[in-house]
């Protein structure tokens, strides 16, 4: 049972351009989400995250849009760098936890050609 | 140390064999989480500590699973009797209590089961 999907395995943008990241999940409860980061051969790293009371959330050249009735979440990336080629995971976690248990997608491959 | 630290970074092991996984967390984490990545996909979560108790070990496939936590620091995920369903890279976070979602992940413990 996937409750976290991110549908599209891989990704390829050029230099410059935006680089729209997606995310699905079918749990009603989740109610913060977030984007990590991933290079070869090391941790994910924290990108960013919105709360559900929020549909927007921005810092410098990343952008996450949720949307709660479609149950939907995407990451932009503006403009797009070749370093941030890298595997990007969406999270999610429930309402009223007390710890950090997230519910991961399986990832998507970006891959900026300069 | 600056960062979590797992060892090994890669293991190879037989089939039927016993294994042991090692994650040293940033000093004064408190919370100690384990994941998995199976290939293909996403960081599945195993364990979690608060401090050296094991509120939540929902994750754990099976009873061949076990992990422990000393002094409130280093951690030890062991898995016996090792099948080849078990390879995955096995990730070790950190973070400060109450801090849901601000981990430190290692780099991750590489292991294939032949």
């Amino acid at each position: 049972d996937q409750q976290v999907k991110q549908n599209s395995p891989s990704l390829s943008v050029q230099e410059g351009r935006i680089s729209i990241l997606n995310c699905d999940y079918t749990n009603s409860m989740f109610d913060y989400f977030l984007w990590y980061k991933k290079y070869p051969a090391e941790g994910p790293t924290f990108l960013i995250s919105i709360s559900s009371i929020k549909d927007k959330n921005e810092d410098g050249r990343f952008t996450v849009f949720l949307n709660k009735s479609a149950k939907h979440l995407s990451l932009h990336i503006v403009p797009s760098q070749p370093g941030d080629s890298a595997v990007y995971f969406c999270a999610a976690l429930p309402g009223g936890t007390s710890y950090g248990k997230l519910t991961f997608g399986q990832g998507t491959i970006l891959t900026v050609h300069p | 140390g600056a960062g979590v630290s797992q060892s090994p970074s890669n293991k190879v092991t037989e089939k039927g064999k016993d294994v042991e996984l090692r994650c040293d967390p940033i000093s004064g984490h408190t919370a100690l989480y384990w994941y998995r990545q199976s290939l293909g996909q996403g960081l599945e979560f195993l364990i979690y500590f608060q401090g050296n108790s094991a509120p939540d070990k929902s994750g754990l496939p099976s009873d061949r699973f076990s992990a422990e936590r000393t002094g409130g620091s280093v951690s030890t995920l062991t898995i016996q009797r090792t099948q080849q369903e078990d390879s995955a890279v096995y990730l070790c976070a950190s973070s400060l209590r109450g801090a849901n979602y601000g981990y430190t992940f290692g780099s991750g413990t590489r292991l294939t089961v032949v």
